[in-house]
Protein backbone atom coordinates (compact mmCIF):
# COMPACT_ATOMS: atom_id res chain seq x y z
CA UNK A 1 0.00 0.00 0.00
CA UNK A 2 1.28 3.13 -1.02
CA UNK A 3 2.44 5.82 2.03
CA UNK A 4 1.27 9.41 2.27
CA UNK A 5 2.79 11.73 -0.42
CA UNK A 6 3.17 15.04 -0.42
CA UNK A 7 3.57 17.70 -2.79
CA UNK A 8 6.19 19.57 -3.62
CA UNK A 9 8.84 18.51 -1.68
CA UNK A 10 10.56 21.96 -1.55
CA UNK A 11 9.44 25.13 -2.27
CA UNK A 12 11.16 28.55 -2.17
CA UNK A 13 8.69 31.71 -1.76
CA UNK A 14 9.89 35.12 -0.91
CA UNK A 15 7.90 37.06 2.48
CA UNK A 16 4.13 38.31 1.61
CA UNK A 17 3.66 35.55 -1.08
CA UNK A 18 1.37 32.67 -0.46
CA UNK A 19 1.63 29.15 -1.02
CA UNK A 20 -0.43 25.71 -1.24
CA UNK A 21 0.82 22.50 -0.04
CA UNK A 22 -0.93 19.07 -0.71
CA UNK A 23 -0.84 16.26 0.74
CA UNK A 24 -2.40 12.35 -0.37
CA UNK A 25 -3.17 9.90 2.59
CA UNK A 26 -2.70 6.32 2.44
CA UNK A 27 -5.59 4.61 0.69
CA UNK A 28 -8.66 4.71 2.93
CA UNK A 29 -7.65 6.80 5.54
CA UNK A 30 -9.96 9.42 6.16
CA UNK A 31 -8.35 11.78 8.58
CA UNK A 32 -5.44 13.73 7.90
CA UNK A 33 -3.30 16.23 9.86
CA UNK A 34 -0.89 18.61 9.35
CA UNK A 35 2.15 19.56 11.35
CA UNK A 36 4.88 22.50 11.56
CA UNK A 37 8.22 21.33 12.37
CA UNK A 38 11.24 24.09 13.45
CA UNK A 39 14.49 23.48 14.90
CA UNK A 40 13.31 26.02 17.31
CA UNK A 41 9.74 25.01 18.30
CA UNK A 42 9.83 20.91 17.38
CA UNK A 43 6.85 19.64 15.69
CA UNK A 44 3.73 21.35 16.25
CA UNK A 45 -0.09 20.57 15.32
CA UNK A 46 -1.50 22.93 12.70
CA UNK A 47 -4.92 21.51 12.38
CA UNK A 48 -7.26 18.26 11.48
CA UNK A 49 -9.37 17.19 9.03
CA UNK A 50 -11.71 14.16 8.52
CA UNK A 51 -14.79 13.92 5.93
CA UNK A 52 -14.08 17.35 4.67
CA UNK A 53 -14.55 18.66 7.96
CA UNK A 54 -11.91 20.82 10.25
CA UNK A 55 -12.11 18.74 13.35
CA UNK A 56 -9.60 20.18 15.45
CA UNK A 57 -6.84 22.99 14.99
CA UNK A 58 -3.16 24.10 17.07
CA UNK A 59 -2.85 27.89 17.82
CA UNK A 60 -1.64 28.86 14.84
CA UNK A 61 -2.71 32.38 13.56
CA UNK A 62 -5.24 32.44 10.70
CA UNK A 63 -3.09 32.65 7.48
CA UNK A 64 -2.90 28.79 7.83
CA UNK A 65 -5.65 27.07 6.66
CA UNK A 66 -6.69 24.17 5.01
CA UNK A 67 -9.04 21.95 3.25
CA UNK A 68 -9.60 18.23 2.78
CA UNK A 69 -11.57 16.98 -0.72
CA UNK A 70 -13.83 14.05 -0.78
CA UNK A 71 -11.01 11.74 -1.94
CA UNK A 72 -9.54 12.33 1.68
CA UNK A 73 -6.74 14.31 -0.01
CA UNK A 74 -5.95 17.68 1.58
CA UNK A 75 -4.09 20.74 1.03
CA UNK A 76 -3.08 23.69 3.30
CA UNK A 77 -2.64 27.22 2.31
CA UNK A 78 -0.30 29.78 4.17
CA UNK A 79 -0.51 33.35 3.31
CA UNK A 80 1.03 36.36 3.65
CA UNK A 81 4.53 34.21 4.25
CA UNK A 82 6.46 35.66 6.46
CA UNK A 83 10.06 34.49 7.48
CA UNK A 84 9.14 32.64 10.73
CA UNK A 85 7.00 30.44 8.58
CA UNK A 86 10.29 28.28 7.03
CA UNK A 87 9.69 24.87 7.77
CA UNK A 88 9.43 21.04 7.29
CA UNK A 89 5.23 20.48 6.61
CA UNK A 90 4.33 17.26 7.25
CA UNK A 91 1.21 15.78 6.70
CA UNK A 92 0.25 12.54 8.63
CA UNK A 93 -2.90 10.00 8.11
CA UNK A 94 -4.84 8.00 9.81
CA UNK A 95 -7.83 5.29 8.91
CA UNK A 96 -10.40 7.58 11.09
CA UNK A 97 -8.89 9.54 13.74
CA UNK A 98 -10.92 10.73 17.17
CA UNK A 99 -9.48 7.06 18.69
CA UNK A 100 -7.02 7.57 20.83
CA UNK A 101 -5.25 4.48 19.37
CA UNK A 102 -5.20 5.78 16.31
CA UNK A 103 -1.81 6.03 14.87
CA UNK A 104 -0.17 9.21 12.16
CA UNK A 105 1.66 7.55 9.50
CA UNK A 106 3.72 10.22 8.24
CA UNK A 107 4.24 11.85 4.72
CA UNK A 108 7.56 12.88 3.31
CA UNK A 109 7.11 16.21 4.48
CA UNK A 110 7.55 19.75 1.92
CA UNK A 111 10.30 22.32 2.86
CA UNK A 112 9.02 25.65 2.54
CA UNK A 113 12.27 28.87 2.97
CA UNK A 114 10.55 31.67 3.00
CA UNK A 115 13.36 34.62 1.96
CA UNK B 1 4.98 23.89 31.50
CA UNK B 2 5.63 21.75 28.34
CA UNK B 3 3.34 19.41 27.53
CA UNK B 4 5.90 16.86 26.67
CA UNK B 5 9.07 16.97 28.06
CA UNK B 6 12.16 15.21 26.72
CA UNK B 7 15.64 15.76 27.41
CA UNK B 8 17.19 16.85 24.11
CA UNK B 9 20.67 15.38 24.07
CA UNK B 10 22.35 14.51 22.63
CA UNK B 11 22.65 11.23 24.29
CA UNK B 12 25.61 9.17 23.39
CA UNK B 13 26.45 5.43 23.70
CA UNK B 14 28.63 3.34 22.57
CA UNK B 15 27.91 0.30 20.03
CA UNK B 16 26.12 -2.27 21.26
CA UNK B 17 24.96 -0.50 24.64
CA UNK B 18 21.28 0.46 26.06
CA UNK B 19 20.12 3.45 25.55
CA UNK B 20 17.18 5.15 27.78
CA UNK B 21 15.12 7.83 25.88
CA UNK B 22 12.81 9.47 28.49
CA UNK B 23 9.22 11.58 28.28
CA UNK B 24 7.01 13.07 30.98
CA UNK B 25 3.74 14.25 30.20
CA UNK B 26 1.41 16.73 31.37
CA UNK B 27 -2.29 15.52 30.60
CA UNK B 28 -3.29 13.04 33.17
CA UNK B 29 -5.98 12.39 30.61
CA UNK B 30 -3.57 11.23 27.81
CA UNK B 31 -4.24 7.12 26.72
CA UNK B 32 -1.96 7.16 24.38
CA UNK B 33 1.79 7.08 23.74
CA UNK B 34 4.18 6.78 20.58
CA UNK B 35 7.66 6.83 19.68
CA UNK B 36 8.89 7.86 16.58
CA UNK B 37 12.21 8.14 15.22
CA UNK B 38 13.36 10.81 13.18
CA UNK B 39 16.70 10.78 10.87
CA UNK B 40 17.87 14.40 9.73
CA UNK B 41 16.06 15.59 7.36
CA UNK B 42 13.42 12.89 7.06
CA UNK B 43 9.98 12.47 8.42
CA UNK B 44 9.39 10.77 11.61
CA UNK B 45 8.52 7.08 11.34
CA UNK B 46 6.53 5.40 14.02
CA UNK B 47 8.55 2.69 16.44
CA UNK B 48 6.02 1.95 18.92
CA UNK B 49 2.65 2.22 20.89
CA UNK B 50 1.96 1.64 23.96
CA UNK B 51 -1.56 2.22 25.66
CA UNK B 52 -1.46 0.23 29.28
CA UNK B 53 0.79 0.53 32.36
CA UNK B 54 3.84 -1.55 32.03
CA UNK B 55 6.63 -2.66 29.46
CA UNK B 56 6.07 -3.21 25.89
CA UNK B 57 8.87 -5.27 24.14
CA UNK B 58 8.89 -5.42 20.10
CA UNK B 59 12.62 -6.88 18.99
CA UNK B 60 15.27 -4.28 20.48
CA UNK B 61 12.93 -1.76 21.65
CA UNK B 62 10.77 -1.96 24.68
CA UNK B 63 8.58 1.06 25.63
CA UNK B 64 7.58 1.73 29.14
CA UNK B 65 4.89 3.08 30.34
CA UNK B 66 3.70 4.88 34.24
CA UNK B 67 0.89 6.71 34.05
CA UNK B 68 0.77 7.64 37.81
CA UNK B 69 3.61 9.06 37.48
CA UNK B 70 3.07 10.33 33.89
CA UNK B 71 6.38 8.99 32.42
CA UNK B 72 7.82 6.77 29.53
CA UNK B 73 10.41 5.90 28.05
CA UNK B 74 12.13 3.91 25.31
CA UNK B 75 15.05 1.40 26.09
CA UNK B 76 17.24 0.42 22.78
CA UNK B 77 18.82 -2.73 23.10
CA UNK B 78 22.49 -3.87 21.35
CA UNK B 79 22.30 0.04 19.85
CA UNK B 80 23.70 0.06 16.48
CA UNK B 81 25.14 3.44 15.09
CA UNK B 82 21.95 2.99 12.43
CA UNK B 83 20.15 4.03 15.84
CA UNK B 84 21.61 7.11 15.71
CA UNK B 85 18.54 9.82 14.71
CA UNK B 86 16.15 11.89 17.19
CA UNK B 87 13.40 10.34 19.07
CA UNK B 88 10.09 11.82 19.18
CA UNK B 89 7.49 11.09 21.94
CA UNK B 90 4.06 11.73 21.19
CA UNK B 91 1.00 12.05 23.81
CA UNK B 92 -2.59 12.28 22.59
CA UNK B 93 -4.66 14.70 23.72
CA UNK B 94 -8.62 15.41 23.73
CA UNK B 95 -9.29 18.45 22.78
CA UNK B 96 -12.64 19.79 21.51
CA UNK B 97 -13.64 16.19 21.60
CA UNK B 98 -11.31 15.33 19.20
CA UNK B 99 -7.76 13.74 19.47
CA UNK B 100 -4.82 14.92 18.67
CA UNK B 101 -1.13 14.24 19.38
CA UNK B 102 1.41 16.76 20.88
CA UNK B 103 5.00 15.94 20.37
CA UNK B 104 7.53 16.23 22.86
CA UNK B 105 10.76 18.12 21.48
CA UNK B 106 12.41 15.20 20.97
CA UNK B 107 16.51 13.43 22.23
CA UNK B 108 18.51 13.29 20.17
CA UNK B 109 20.76 10.02 19.87
CA UNK B 110 24.20 9.31 19.05
CA UNK B 111 25.54 6.01 18.91
CA UNK B 112 29.06 5.55 18.28
CA UNK B 113 31.42 2.61 17.10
Amino acid sequence: KAGVTQTPRYLIKTRGQQVTLSCSPISGHRSVSWYQQTPGQGLQFLFEYFSETQRNKGNFPGRFSGRQFSNSRSEMNVSTLELGDSALYLCASTPRGGSFTDTQYFGPGTRLTVL
Amino acid sequence: QKEVEQNSGPLSVPEGAIASLNCTYSDRGSQSFFWYRQYSGKSPELIMSIYSNGDKEDGRFTAQLNKASQYVSLLIRDSQPSDSATYLCAVNSFSGGYNKLIFGAGTRLAVHP
